[in-house]
């Protein structure tokens, strides 16, 4: 296995645009979940799937902001008409439920530039 | 609610010398505590782990111990290299309900190491 995998790594897209970002967990883990690092800053919680149900998500979880877990393998986080706020590194990392709670294994992330 | 507060600013240090990291926390009960850190390029890694109080985590020649007085997990090393140059981040689990296993992180310490 080769871990968590992200992408894309660097994304760069105008205000007001819509952007996706992909996680490939590691295959059997049943836990997923989002981040969001800015500058500065450590890591802050989003939201967090077991399998294929979305069971937590953050007050800075906007509604522009969407997460997908389809059939509990892959997910996507979409952002909606980005704002300049958005700029940070979107972290997604796997667990297996039974490993919590230092199982964790973080992908390198997708860095959002909005400009 | 839960919460973590790390020594502020960078760290730059001489190879060998000693070095430590601040972090205490505000938490419910008494949850685990971590150490993670980030390599240039890279996701965030486990570095160490307490699960009680007066237990001590080691890895890789870094130490911190869980003070349940002091509210603390502070980080240390006797002798630094230059391959420890990262950014470390203090991070507490939540203890249980349906944010089990959900990462509270401080802001993270820049540490710089030259020859």
């Amino acid at each position: 296995d080769t871990g968590v995998s992200q992408n894309p790594r660097h994304k760069i897209t105008k205000r007001g645009q819509n952007v996706t970002f992909r996680c490939d967990p590691i295959s059997e883990h049943n836990r997923l979940y989002w981040y969001r690092q800015t500058l500065g800053q450590g890591p802050e919680f989003l939201t967090y799937f077991q399998n294929e149900a979305q069971l937590e998500k953050s007050r800075l979880l906007s509604d522009r902001f969407s997460a997908e877990r389809p059939k509990g393998s892959f997910s996507t986080l979409e952002i909606q008409r980005t704002e300049q706020g958005d700029s940070a590194m979107y972290l997604c990392a796997s667990s297996l439920y039974r490993q919590l709670p230092d199982g964790y294994t973080f992908g390198s992330g997708t860095r959002l530039t909005v400009v | 609610g839960d919460s973590v507060t790390q020594m502020e600013g960078p760290v730059t240090l001489s190879e060998e010398a000693f070095l430590t990291i601040n972090c205490t926390y505000t938490a419910t009960g008494y949850p685990s505590l971590f150490w993670y850190v980030q390599y240039p390029g890279e996701g965030l890694q486990l570095l160490l782990k307490a699960t009680k109080a007066d237990d001590k985590g080691s890895n890789k020649g870094f130490e911190a111990t869980y003070r349940k007085e002091t509210t603390s997990f502070h980080l240390e090393k006797g002798s630094v290299q230059v391959s420890d140059s990262a950014v470390y981040f203090c991070a507490l689990p939540n203890a249980g309900g349906t944010s089990y296993g959900k990462l509270t992180f401080g802001q993270g310490t820049i540490l710089t190491v030259h020859p």
